[in-house]
């Protein structure tokens, strides 16, 4: 079964950038899409985007151009770029599988990972 | 953007309950509908998708059911473990958005 296991900076200030990764044990990246979602403290769920076997990727427009989602498949890891971000970005961020060969169902999912920005 | 409204917000409920929650689309999304599952601390869980799936190894009292704008996620009888929020997502065009959660608690 497949596990997503997911670090990266916990803590930043304002205008920093955000860079987090996902890391893939017992499958694949290829075949399937991979999602970043957040989820502000108390709050619901933001899809930021994905991105495919293929290396295409598809983002939320409200990101506007701060986010890029890449994949290493030498590495079997996904990773998450936002930059310039403010204390509205604070959320625990959640790496995520499609479902099968889909991009709409997210069938496995990382522990999540908090980040705060703060200065 | 497409809209997900849930509804209730929240919910209190027995065990052994039928409980139904309801989502609607602000526009036609055919059956490209899921519903997730969210305990405290924890990741979302995929319970249903194409609005009436069942995901592998979610037990049978959940079902879902709808298409076009409104969806009903069901639970046939409430057990301890299903106390949790749960959403629903839109998946018929980008950006995927959810909404904003139906939390079931205990009566």
């Amino acid at each position: 079964q497949v596990q997503l296991q997911q670090w990266g900076a916990g803590l930043l200030k304002p205008s920093e950038t955000l860079s987090l990764t996902c890391a893939v044990y017992g499958g694949s990246l290829s075949g399937f899409y991979w999602n970043w979602i957040r989820q502000p403290p108390g709050k619901g769920l933001e899809w930021l985007g994905e991105v495919n076997h293929g290396v295409a990727t598809n983002y939320n427009p409200s990101l506007k151009s701060r986010v890029t989602i890449s994949v290493d498949t030498s590495k079997n890891q996904i990773s998450l770029k936002l930059s310039s971000v403010t204390a509205a970005d604070t959320a625990v961020y959640f790496c995520a599988r499609g479902l099968g060969n889909s991009s709409g169902w997210s069938g496995s999912w990382g522990q999540g990972t908090l980040v705060t920005v703060s200065s | 953007d497409i809209h997900m409204t849930q509804s209730p917000s929240s919910v209190s409920a027995s065990v052994g309950d039928r409980v139904t929650i309801t989502c609607r689309a602000s526009q036609h999304i055919s059956s490209w509908l899921a519903w997730y599952q969210q305990k405290p601390g924890r990741a979302p869980k995929l319970l249903i998708y194409a609005a009436s799936y069942l995901h592998r190894g979610v037990p049978s009292r959940f079902s879902g059911s709808g298409s076009g704008t409104d969806f009903t996620l069901t639970i046939s009888s409430l057990q301890p473990e299903d106390f949790a929020t749960y959403y629903c997502q839109q998946a018929n065009s980008p950006p995927v958005t959810f909404g904003q959660g139906t939390k079931v608690e205990i009566k």
